[in-house]
């Protein structure tokens, strides 16, 4: 079975200065992955995802993420954080067939004026 | 503003009231799945629908039952909830049974007595 590793419960970063959260999954063979968020009081939105292809990856509202099968990693990756980033960020991996999601526990990003 | 819609977005119930939860997408998707989240947690995945058929039952207790009428309906049948029952309930949809992204709803936020 597959699993997802996020290892920072919380990360804070001032306005304007880059940002990485890591994630680490677990599975036999390439999985798909995912990047969500999650605002408070709403549901989740789908950063972006890897399926094949071209290890990084680029997303919505700015993201990056990078998928190294050595390190079994595909970290998030943000430039020049904003304000309203601040939100929970939630690592998936999709495998087995059915390709449903299972999420990793969740990095909450605070970000300082 | 989300694709899938949730109502109600709040509801407060007693152990032995009958209510139920309501999701609806006009986007043609033909899979649908519901999750509960409870605070700081990750989503947990508790039915899903593929076809308006039940696909799969990640063993959820009796108490809540689904229901699919239609290709753009989803309920959620509540009954003799428990007070670990409180969480927020998710809906998704997506074009077939794990196809990616799964558009999410912003949730309804329910409280057991």
């Amino acid at each position: 079975a597959q699993s997802v590793t996020q290892p920072d419960i919380h990360i804070t970063v001032s306005e304007g200065a880059s940002l990485e959260l890591r994630c680490n999954y677990s599975y036999g063979a390439t999985p798909y992955l995912f990047w969500y968020v999650q605002s408070p009081g709403q549901g989740l939105q789908l950063l972006l995802k890897y399926f094949s292809g071209d290890t990084l990856v680029q997303g919505i509202k700015g993201f990056e993420a990078e998928f190294k099968r050595s390190q079994s990693s595909f970290n998030l990756r943000k430039p020049s954080v904003h304000w309203s980033d601040a939100a929970e960020y939630f690592c998936a991996v999709g495998a087995g067939g059915s390709y449903i999601p299972t999420f990793g526990r969740g990095t909450s990003l605070i970000v300082h004026p | 503003d989300t694709e899938v819609t949730q109502t109600p977005k709040h509801l407060v119930m007693g152990m032995t009231n009958k209510k139920s939860l309501k999701c609806e997408q006009h986007m043609g998707h033909r899979a649908m799945y519901w999750y509960k989240q409870k605070a700081k947690k990750p989503p947990e995945l508790m039915f899903v629908y593929s076809y308006e058929k039940l696909s799969i039952n990640e063993s959820v207790p009796s108490r809540f039952s689904p229901e699919c009428p239609n290709s753009s309906l989803l309920n959620l049948h509540l009954h003799a909830l428990q007070p670990e029952d409180s969480a927020l309930y998710l809906c998704a949809s997506s074009l077939s049974k794990g196809d990616q992204p799964q558009h999410f709803g912003d949730g309804t936020r329910l409280s057991i007595l």
